[in-house]
């Protein structure tokens, strides 16, 4: 199993620009989950997923899209990118009720 | 969801062990205590859980308090690649629960040479 991978791992986008955030997972699990991650912080819930067809929101998802398409894909859409975004973003994954597999986190910096 | 308190920072020497306290005063009946570390750039990763009784897998231990309001996570015999910032989280455990997970700001243990 490749766990959870992201993509990519660095990006840079001017203010206004869009872009996608990849997540994959081959574990079958059906819960997965965005995090951001700012200098010196702990990690802050964006936007999860319980299953395909099904997401909802965390603690911080204004700015974000999610969508649930398979069970495989959890894609993190930034629509218009401000500099308040610029953060270390984390996809998790994991079987209901079980601790969560973090992928290794794709590197933004918005300017 | 209850929240925790951890020390910011702690010290450790090289091959003792590593005793990293966490306050969960507001911990309802249902609510398992997870903890997670994260070695600097890296995503998380999972250590241990329990709910009452204490509990050893191969990376810690987990010692919970009789009225389960403290615990603390033991590491053995510390490496210097035990430095990380670890987390402690308290969670509802059942088959209906989503498996949310709020972090705090962790504690950062850094461990001696």
């Amino acid at each position: 199993n490749a766990g959870v991978t992201q993509t990519p791992k660095f990006q840079v986008l001017k203010t206004g620009q869009s872009m996608t955030l990849q997540c994959a997972q081959d574990m079958n699990h059906e819960y997965m989950s965005w995090y951001r991650q700012d200098p010196g912080m702990g990690l802050r819930l964006i936007h999860y997923s319980v299953g395909a067809g099904i997401t909802d929101q965390g603690e911080v998802p204004n700015g974000y899209n999610v969508s649930r398409s398979t069970t495989e894909d959890f894609p993190l859409r930034l629509l218009s990118a401000a500099p308040s975004q610029t953060s270390v973003y984390f996809c998790a994954s994991s079987p209901l009720g079980s601790p969560l597999h973090f992928g290794n986190g794709t590197r933004l910096t918005v300017t | 969801d209850a929240k925790t308190t951890q020390p910011p920072s702690m010290d450790c020497a090289e091959g003792r062990a590593a005793n990293l306290p966490c306050n969960h005063s507001t911990i309802s009946g249902n609510e398992y205590v997870y903890w997670y570390r994260q070695i600097h750039s890296q995503g998380p990763q999972y250590i241990i859980h329990g709910l009452k009784n204490n509990e050893t897998n191969e990376m810690a231990s987990l010692i919970i308090t009789e009225d389960r309001k403290s615990s603390t996570l033991i590491l053995p015999h510390a490496t210097l690649r035990d430095t990380a910032v670890y987390y402690c989280i308290v969670r509802p455990h059942y088959s209906g629960a989503t498996n949310k997970l709020i972090f705090g700001t962790g504690t950062l243990l850094a461990v001696q040479p």
